[in-house]
């Protein structure tokens, strides 16, 4: 049973250009977490998707950024028009249930984007 | 609002040496409490979590950590550290239990010597 996996692991892009990165979630889990480390901080809650739906986008830049979760296909984190600060890490992580002190969350190795 | 405070960014231990890494959190109700692990290029793994009950938790790889209360402090500890240990440990607390609550401290990075 493959773990969480994001691709790519590593994208470069200019400023302006767009940047997709995906993840598909282990097998069942329906809930996809969007999280970004920026360097030398911890991780910061960006998204979290249900199969076809937005649950919590509270962590989400009100611009250029946005997620999606088709019903079939992997999770979608798009983020337009790139500027340097973008530049982090952005790890997802997926569970079952979505919710609840037992709930486990399964994460991601994560795509370090870089804008140059 | 919630806060996790993790004072060292640093820490280097000798191999077969004792281990705590401190973690500080600022909430105002019971607080959830996780302390995850990344070793080099992958991701987050869950060591240990705290919800209510037993304030001494045991977790994966030898890990434990205990919750105070009065000192809002949710300590990571190992008696003996290996060199596999070496990674960047996170301390995070939530309100729910769920990922969509979760904040995260910065992290330690633990480094073994030989």
């Amino acid at each position: 049973n493959a773990g969480v996996m994001q691709n790519p692991r590593h994208l470069v892009r200019r400023r302006g250009q767009e940047a997709r990165l995906r993840c598909s979630p282990m097998k069942g889990h329906s809930h996809v977490y969007w999280y970004r480390q920026l360097p030398e901080e911890g991780l910061k809650f960006m998204v979290y998707l249900q199969k076809e739906n937005i649950i919590d986008e509270s962590g989400m830049p009100k611009e250029r950024f946005s997620a999606e979760f088709p019903k079939e296909g992997p999770s979608i984190l798009r983020i337009q028009q790139v500027v340097r600060g973008d530049s982090a890490a952005y790890f997802c992580a997926s569970s079952i249930t979505g919710q609840g002190p037992n709930e486990k969350l399964f994460f991601g190795s994560g795509t370090q984007l870089s804008v140059l | 609002a919630q806060s996790v405070t993790q004072p060292d960014i640093h820490i280097t231990v000798s191999e077969g040496a004792s281990l705590e890494l401190r973690c500080n959190y600022s909430y105002g109700a019971t607080p959830y409490l996780f302390w995850y692990v990344q070793s080099p290029g992958q991701g987050l793994q869950l060591l240990l979590k705290y919800f209510s009950g037993d304030t001494l938790v045991q977790g994966i790889k030898g890990f434990e950590a205990e919750f105070k209360r009065s000192q809002s402090s949710f300590n990571l500890r190992k008696p003996s550290v290996h060199w596999s240990d070496a990674a960047e440990y996170f301390c995070a607390v939530g309100a729910r239990g769920g990922a969509d609550g979760l904040t995260f401290g910065k992290g330690t990075h633990l480094i073994i010597q030989p």
